[in-house]
């Protein structure tokens, strides 16, 4: 089955800094890969996502790229701000569409 | 999103005793998904079913867990003589179609004392 795996466990960067988070999957059928943002004792949150024929998009401070070749996706926060601070989640969707394969998360603490 | 809902938030159940979780999808959705996430962990998927069948349960546990999505009503995941270990936030998504963005219910977080 799928494998998610995601770096790093936690990120701690300044206010107005950029944060990177990575993921690699090992389906190479997998076609869509969305992120999450989970606060504490909150749902998941999607924040941004991406279909497998584009290789990037944005959505004012928050970008992901995708290498289908490497089997590699990032998101990438711009400007960051003390309320960015939460988990975040990046997950692949098998071929069938019926199941998220989740990473294992990062935590995000921005400071101010 | 909003839309999905999940009763109840909280649950506190001792060893052995059974545990009912419920999911409503939003409006116009028959595709359910239930997750499981433990403390310190991401979400784990456990089954997905369409109205009044389970299509896929590869991520549920074989013994004491079971889930089913009536014509009429919630999803319901059971989880029967439940142990310490099962304590964690089932969350639950829905859409429409498959492949389509899951959204995700505000979870029951379970603890068994």
């Amino acid at each position: 089955g799928e494998n998610v795996e995601q770096h790093p466990s936690t990120l701690s960067v300044q206010e107005g800094d950029s944060a990177v988070i990575k993921c690699t999957y090992s389906d190479s059928a997998s076609n869509y890969f969305p992120w999450y943002k989970q606060e504490l004792g909150k749902r998941p949150q999607l924040i941004i996502d991406i279909r497998s024929n584009v290789g990037e998009k944005k959505d004012q401070r928050i970008a992901v790229t995708l290498n289908k070749t490497a089997k590699h996706f990032s998101l990438h926060i711009t400007e960051t701000q003390p309320e960015d601070s939460a988990v975040y989640f990046c997950a692949a969707q098998n071929n069938a569409g019926n199941m998220l394969t989740f990473g294992g998360g990062t935590r995000l603490m921005v400071k101010p | 999103n909003a839309g999905v809902m999940q009763n109840p938030r909280h649950l506190v159940r001792r060893r052995g005793q059974e545990a009912r979780l419920r999911c409503s999808p939003m409006k116009g959705h028959s595709h359910v998904y239930w997750y499981r996430q433990l403390p310190e962990e991401g979400l784990k998927f456990m089954v997905y079913l369409q109205k009044e069948n389970i299509i896929d349960e590869s991520g549920m546990p074989k013994e004491r867990f079971s889930a089913e999505f009536p014509k009429e009503g919630p999803s319901i995941l059971r989880i029967q003589q439940v142990v310490r270990g099962d304590s964690a936030a089932y969350f639950c998504a829905s859409t429409q179609n498959l492949e389509e963005t899951q959204y995700f219910g505000p979870g029951t977080r379970l603890l068994v004392l």
